[in-house]
């Protein structure tokens, strides 16, 4: 059984453009989380989407956005890009909420 | 705030030895979690522990649960240089919440 995928692994972008990541969660899972893990820190919680929809959403502006697809896998879009912004971003999937998350090896995002 | 704390941030131990981390947490719980990531990657679930459980046991390791205390502890027994990542300890209060991640504890092997 394939695990969580994320994509890309590495993106690189410059400051004011936009990046969009890509997640696919374990099959059968409906819940997509999004995460952003700057150097050497935890894990901020970004974003929860749960059946296509957002449940949840951690403290960060509104250019941080993402959608969950009808098959489930979701996209986190980061417009506007700041250099703080560089950071290694996790996604994980579980089969309902406060059930253990699996969790794919994550996009590290650049910002030149 | 923060719901998990893990305690201490960082901890070498020699090869062999037990290691143990603690993870303090401010609210009521549903369950609380703890998570492996070696350098850079993915998260990967070791334990998880309901509210209503005080021990639990998978091969080398030990988590207790504290309620009363809202603190939670990992002990590695008999650690390997491959046990060498960051420990976090996760919970969730409910269904309909987020799950919170504390800041980690990153553990070390000596050879």
């Amino acid at each position: 059984e394939a695990g969580v995928t994320q994509s890309p692994t590495h993106l690189i972008k410059t400051r004011g453009q936009q990046a969009t990541l890509r997640c696919s969660p374990i099959s059968g899972h409906t819940s997509v989380y999004w995460y952003q893990q700057a150097l050497g820190l935890g894990l901020q919680f970004l974003l929860w989407y749960d059946e296509g929809e957002e449940r949840n959403r951690g403290n960060f502006p509104p250019r941080f956005s993402g959608r969950q697809f009808p098959n489930y896998s979701s996209e986190l879009n980061v417009n506007a890009l700041e250099l703080e912004d560089s950071a290694l971003y996790l996604c994980a999937s579980s089969f309902v909420n406060l059930n253990i998350q699996y969790f794919g090896a994550g996009t590290r995002l650049s910002v030149l | 705030s923060q719901q998990g704390e893990e305690d201490p941030q960082a901890l070498s131990i020699q090869e062999g030895e037990n290691a143990t981390m603690n993870c303090s947490y401010k609210t009521s719980i549903n369950n609380l979690q703890w998570y492996r990531q070696n350098s850079g990657r993915g998260l990967v679930h070791l334990i998880l522990i309901r509210s209503n459980e005080r021990e639990k046991h998978s091969g080398r390791l030990r988590v207790t649960l504290d309620t009363s205390k809202k603190s939670s502890s990992l002990l590695i027994t008999a650690s390997r240089a491959a046990d060498t990542a960051s420990y976090f300890c996760a919970t969730g209060q409910n269904r309909d919440d987020k799950i919170i991640f504390g800041k980690g504890t990153r553990l070390h092997i000596l050879p």
